[in-house]
């Protein structure tokens, strides 16, 4: 089945600093993979998705990148807010299996110091 | 918040007692889901399902069983709680008509002692 490796852990910028998060996943069917972010206390919620038919997604400030031959897809999150500070989470999903479930990484700790 | 609440919003309960979660919804979605968040491991999936009395296994399922009577309604029952069972709940639906995007609420922490 799917896996999605998701790094760094723990991300630490400050504020005006972009930050850049890595997912790996194992499925080549995989053609969907959403971002999520998580404040304390909350549900994820999502904030960006990307689907294999295009590389790159922008959306004001956070951008998302697929390279679907490296099976690798990335969150770039440009001049850093306090307010960015969260979890984040990648997930990719298969919507030929399965009934096309979502696989989520493990998450990264992200903290924009003032 | 895709008109998902969640209830308890808490719960402390004692190791081999019953639980029940609750994840009610307005938005008439087909799919709901049930996901564990534990440290270290992210969300996983424990139940989901995909129309009033179906369902189907996730990748955690041992020790939970799930009911979808209504549209509206899935629930999470903890036959007999354990301590291993301490973790934060999401309820997740799921958009249909292309996008298919799926949307949490705003979780239950289960405590069981």
């Amino acid at each position: 089945g799917e896996n999605v490796e998701q790094h760094p852990s723990t991300l630490s910028v400050q504020e005006g600093d972009s930050a850049v998060i890595k997912c790996t996943y194992s499925d080549s069917a995989s053609n969907y993979f959403p971002w999520y972010k998580q404040e304390l206390g909350k549900g994820p919620q999502l904030i960006i998705d990307i689907r294999s038919n295009v590389g790159e997604k922008k959306d004001q400030r956070i951008a998302v990148t697929l390279n679907k031959t490296a099976k690798h897809f990335s969150l770039h999150i440009t001049e850093t807010q306090p307010e960015d500070s969260a979890v984040y989470f990648c997930a990719a999903k298969n919507y030929g299996g399965s009934q096309g479930n979502l696989i989520f990484g493990k998450g990264t700790k992200l903290s924009v110091k003032p | 918040d895709a008109g998902i609440t969640q209830s308890p919003r808490h719960k402390v309960t004692e190791t081999g007692t019953p639980v029940t979660l609750r994840c009610h919804q307005t938005e008439n979605h087909r799919y709901m889901y049930w996901y564990r968040q534990d440290p270290g491991h992210g969300l996983r999936l424990i139940h989901y399902s995909y129309g009033v009395k179906d369902t189907d296994k996730g990748e955690v399922s041992d020790g939970y069983s799930v009911s979808r009577s209504k549209t509206e309604d899935f629930l999470l029952t903890l036959e007999s709680a354990t301590s291993s069972q301490t973790s934060v709940y999401f309820c997740a639906v799921r958009t249909s008509g292309g996008l298919n995007e799926q949307f949490f609420g705003p979780g239950t922490r289960l405590t069981v002692l």
